[in-house]
């Protein structure tokens, strides 16, 4: 079985300082994992997926995230925060079974507060 | 591509009636998932189509829950005899399959249930 943990329910920071979202995930199976953003009163945006190669990922609005696979963890980065970031922010992650299964299992996410 | 829709955005409703909700994926996508998510808790995995077909139900999915897909395009998902635990966000998300399965899913804005 799968699971995702997020380990900080909220992280409130000030703009322009950097921040990091945890997420550590358990598969006995090599996985795929995925960060959304989740906007007020919106759906779930993608913002990077972590599928193979580089273990360093690259996704929109400047975030980043890192695949460790010795320590099962795939924190999200951002050097330098916005106001606009403030939102939800989820882990998930997906067994790769070769292509057959679908659902993503996600973390219980963590609500980024930007202060001014 | 106008993203993923679903119908109704808002559904209060009383205890033991019927509800009915709709989505419609991204045009040409062939997988199509229905998930739940809870106050402080990230989406659940209710059920998945690839085209027509039911390919995965949770364990969360009762008797009470139908899912189709009749023409392998828009989908819906009924509640049958609702009780105030259904209360519930439920999202829809779309996703063309594609390569070992880290195709993204596209998400929908989501239909807020209220069991009263």
């Amino acid at each position: 079985a799968q699971s995702v943990t997020q380990l900080d329910s909220q992280v409130p920071v000030f703009e322009e300082a950097p921040v990091e979202l945890r997420c550590n995930y358990s598969s006995s199976v090599s996985v795929y994992l995925f960060w959304y953003v989740q906007y007020p009163n919106q759906g779930l945006q993608l913002l990077l997926k972590y599928l193979s190669g580089s273990t360093l990922v690259k996704g929109i609005n400047g975030f980043e995230a890192e695949f460790n696979k010795s320590q099962t963890s795939f924190h999200l980065r951002k050097p330098s925060v916005h106001i606009s970031d403030t939102a939800e922010y989820f882990c998930a992650v997906r067994g790769n079974y070769g292509g057959s299964q679908g659902n993503l299992i996600f973390g219980k996410g963590t609500k980024l507060s930007v202060k001014p | 591509d106008t993203g993923v829709s679903q119908d109704p955005r808002h559904k209060i409703t009383k205890r033991g009636q019927n509800v009915t909700f709709r989505c419609d994926p991204i045009s040409e996508h062939n997988r199509l998932y229905w998930y739940r998510q809870t106050l402080g808790q990230g989406p659940e995995f209710l059920t998945y189509f690839q085209n027509e077909a039911q390919l995965e139900k949770s364990r969360l999915l009762s008797d009470r829950f139908s899912a189709e897909r009749p023409k392998g395009s828009f989908s819906t998902l009924e509640i049958q005899r609702t009780e105030q635990g259904d209360s519930a966000m439920y999202l829809c998300a779309s996703s063309l399959q594609g390569g070992q399965g880290g195709e993204t899913q596209y998400f929908g804005p989501g239909t807020r249930l209220l069991v009263l």
